[in-house]
């Protein structure tokens, strides 16, 4: 059964600071990992998507690698800002016996004070 | 515009009654999801659908069912039997292998 473990559970930052976030997995027969935001009370928003053949995807601020084969995923925020204040979700889909099956962690809990 | 709703925002539910979720989706994704998320757990997967007419149990199927008569449409039923249905109901899609998952705003269901 895959298990998706995010470390830390919560993170409290200043303005400014450049912070990494962890996702594990147990199960490598993926076939992407997605990381999401989501405000409180709101729905999840898509960041980033990395497809199992891909090492790292970037977007603006945000940048986040796969390690198929340790289970690992990091997703790093450089010059955080109070507006990146959100809980932070990775989420992997399955292949193999749970084909189709899309598994998240618990989440992050980040705070960027100004 | 393409995307995920869900409906109603706000559910209240008596004592021993079924209510239905609705989740529809215009971005022709073949694979549709629903997820429980409670406070401090995260989100945990209720049932699943890679085509029409078929579904599987998540890990938290109890007290729920679904059903997929229509691509676009997956519908969530909280049964009597949930015996603890207050949550936050979400409802994602994908297009089944290797591709972004959507997800609607959600739907917070609450027993009076």
């Amino acid at each position: 059964k895959q298990e998706v473990t995010q470390i830390p559970a919560a993170l409290s930052v200043p303005e400014g600071e450049n912070l990494v976030l962890n996702c594990s997995f147990t199960d490598s027969a993926i076939y992407n990992l997605q990381w999401f935001r989501q405000d409180p009370g709101k729905g999840l928003t898509s960041l980033l998507l990395i497809q199992s053949s891909q090492r790292e995807q970037t977007s603006g601020r945000l940048n986040a690698s796969l390690d198929k084969s340790s289970g690992r995923s990091t997703l790093y925020i450089a010059a955080s800002q109070p507006g990146d204040s959100a809980t932070y979700l990775c989420a992997v889909l399955n292949g193999g016996t749970s084909y189709g099956k899309l598994t998240f962690g618990q989440g992050t809990i980040l705070t960027v004070h100004p | 515009d393409g995307g995920i709703t869900q409906s109603p925002k706000y559910l209240f539910r008596k004592e021993g009654q079924n209510v239905t979720l609705s989740c529809e989706q215009n971005l022709n994704h073949d694979a549709m999801y629903w997820y429980r998320q409670d406070p401090g757990q995260g989100l945990r997967l209720i049932y699943y659908s890679q085509i029409v007419n078929d579904f599987q149990k998540g890990d938290i199927a109890e007290g729920y069912s679904v059903s997929r008569e229509k691509k676009e449409s997956f519908p969530l039923t909280v049964t009597s039997a949930q015996k603890n249905p207050t949550a936050f109901y979400l409802c994602a899609s994908t297009t089944g292998r290797g591709t972004e998952a959507f997800f609607g705003q959600g739907t917070r269901l609450t027993v009076v």
